[in-house]
């Protein structure tokens, strides 16, 4: 299983927008609406964001969106906030080699 | 409010057998609909998914780890576990567990580091 890709890091400005994206292939990404994404901050445990492409569990705030178009999904944040500072990580459900999950390398996010 | 937290050892000797509990709390192992999960963080990398089992017993894992891996429910303590066998360095990380659906991983355990070394 090879590891989705996501860009090493990404930055932006109090009440801006960022994009991260995560690249698989036919097999995860592009084949199943299965992208989940994670929010990491340091020390901490993962924190479900977005599962399903694009649907928020209760309580995540309505500025994280998600999208996907073919092979690549992206995580949206609108309206930057220096709490969203962080490491998040894409995953996907896989068909290769087994029926399991497989995640993205992480992208670290800086609020300048 | 669903918890789970994650129990072992901390350090593991080279070629020795891992072992890991998550307890579950604020819910039953049970409940249909939903597998539990490992997934671990070597100290400054990414996560890697280790494996899931499902409410009917079924396991699925990383073939990566396959060949030395075991994940296993105990229902009458509401707690499921991680064998992982014939470790080495390259196995130390933050070891986490995880309720899965969909699959998505929600809620996660606080994480427990353990250190393989002699």
């Amino acid at each position: 299983q090879s590891a989705l890709t996501q860009p090493a890091s990404v930055s932006g400005s109090p009440g801006q927008s960022i994009t991260i994206s995560c690249t698989g292939t036919s097999s995860d990404v592009g084949g199943y609406n299965y992208v989940s994404w994670y929010q990491q901050h340091p020390g901490k445990a993962p924190k479900l964001m977005i599962y399903e492409v694009s649907n928020r569990p209760s309580g995540v705030s309505n500025r994280f969106s998600g999208s996907k178009s073919g092979n690549t999904a992206s995580l949206t944040i609108s309206g930057l906030q220096a709490e969203d500072e962080a490491d998040y990580y894409c995953s996907s459900y896989t068909s290769s080699s087994t029926l399991g999950v497989v995640f993205g390398g992480g992208t670290k996010l800086t609020v300048l | 409010q669903l918890q789970l937290q994650e129990s072992g050892s901390g350090l593991v000797k080279p070629s020795q057998t891992l072992s890991l509990t998550c307890a579950v709390s604020g819910g039953s192992i049970s409940s249909g609909g939903y597998s539990w999960s490992w997934i671990r963080q070597p100290p400054g990398k990414g996560l890697e998914w280790i494996g899931y089992i499902y409410h009917s017993g079924s396991t699925y894992y990383n073939p990566s780890l396959k060949s030395r891996v075991t994940i296993s429910v105990d229902r009458s303590k509401n707690q499921f576990s991680l064998k992982l066998s014939s470790v080495t360095a390259a196995d130390t990380a933050v070891y986490y567990c995880a309720r899965a659906f969909s699959p998505a991983f929600d809620p996660w355990g606080q994480g427990t580091l353990v250190t393989v070394s002699s």
